[in-house]
């Protein structure tokens, strides 16, 4: 299979605090790696594509600065939501593909972040 | 960029019937057509795929459909089971893009 792994599953947070997501592939090396995120009863809005040791692309309206992204092996991407507000209370989800264009992606679980 | 539309947004079938989504897409150049299965504050799954040089692909109780020339697929569940509602999503990668484009989603509730 291709499973893949996310932590922590939730997390609370004060406002003003930084938060750092994982996401790993376990049984593959993923070229590259996606951070969504989704509100209740909403579809998946992608806010970034991670290629192993080069910068994320980041979807426009995204703020950079703010959504850290590091993909520093072919197994592990972290994202590091920056100084959080109750406005990015959302659920992230990453995704990881084998390959390029066209690949299949496999999700992870999804972490629930709520920033009071 | 790619656009997607997905219907019907949500849909209710008596267990035992049959459920069609469909999805149309904007750029022509797409070649690869996924369709993801969540449940309620679980992680999307992948159910079934196409890629644009076939036409139909079956996988028991589900099917997806490709008409590249009207630029839309549609997923088919076919026997409907109480564990078949959930949201389903239908995804397109802009011609070139490794990234996703995924449609707006379907509620799927089976009756019993």
């Amino acid at each position: 299979g291709a499973v893949v792994s996310q932590h922590p599953s939730w997390v609370i947070c004060k406002s003003g605090t930084s938060v750092k997501i994982e996401c790993r592939s376990l049984d593959f090396q993923a070229t590259t790696m996606f951070w969504y995120r989704q509100f209740p009863k909403q579809s998946l809005m992608l806010m970034a594509t991670s290629n192993e040791g080069s910068k994320a692309t980041y979807e426009q309206g995204v703020e950079k600065d703010k959504f850290l992204i590091n993909h520093a092996s072919l197994t592990l991407s972290t994202l590091t939501v920056t100084s959080a507000h109750p406005e990015d209370s959302s659920f992230y989800i990453c995704s990881a593909a084998k390959g390029g264009f066209g690949e299949t992606q496999y999700f992870g679980p999804g972490t629930r972040l709520l920033v009071l | 960029g790619e656009n997607v539309e997905q219907h019907p947004s949500t849909l209710s079938v008596q267990e035992g019937d049959s459920a069609v989504i469909k999805c149309t897409y904007s750029d022509s150049a797409s070649n690869y057509f996924p369709w993801y299965k969540q449940e309620l504050g679980k992680r999307p799954q992948l159910i079934i795929d196409i890629r644009s040089n076939v036409g139909e692909k079956k996988d028991q109780r589900i099917a997806v459909t490709l008409n590249k020339t009207a630029k839309h697929f549609s997923l088919h569940i076919t026997e409907t089971q109480p564990e078949d509602s959930a949201v389903y999503f239908c995804a397109v990668p802009p011609q070139g893009a490794q990234k996703l484009v995924f449609g707006q989603g379907t509620r799927l509730t089976i009756n019993p």
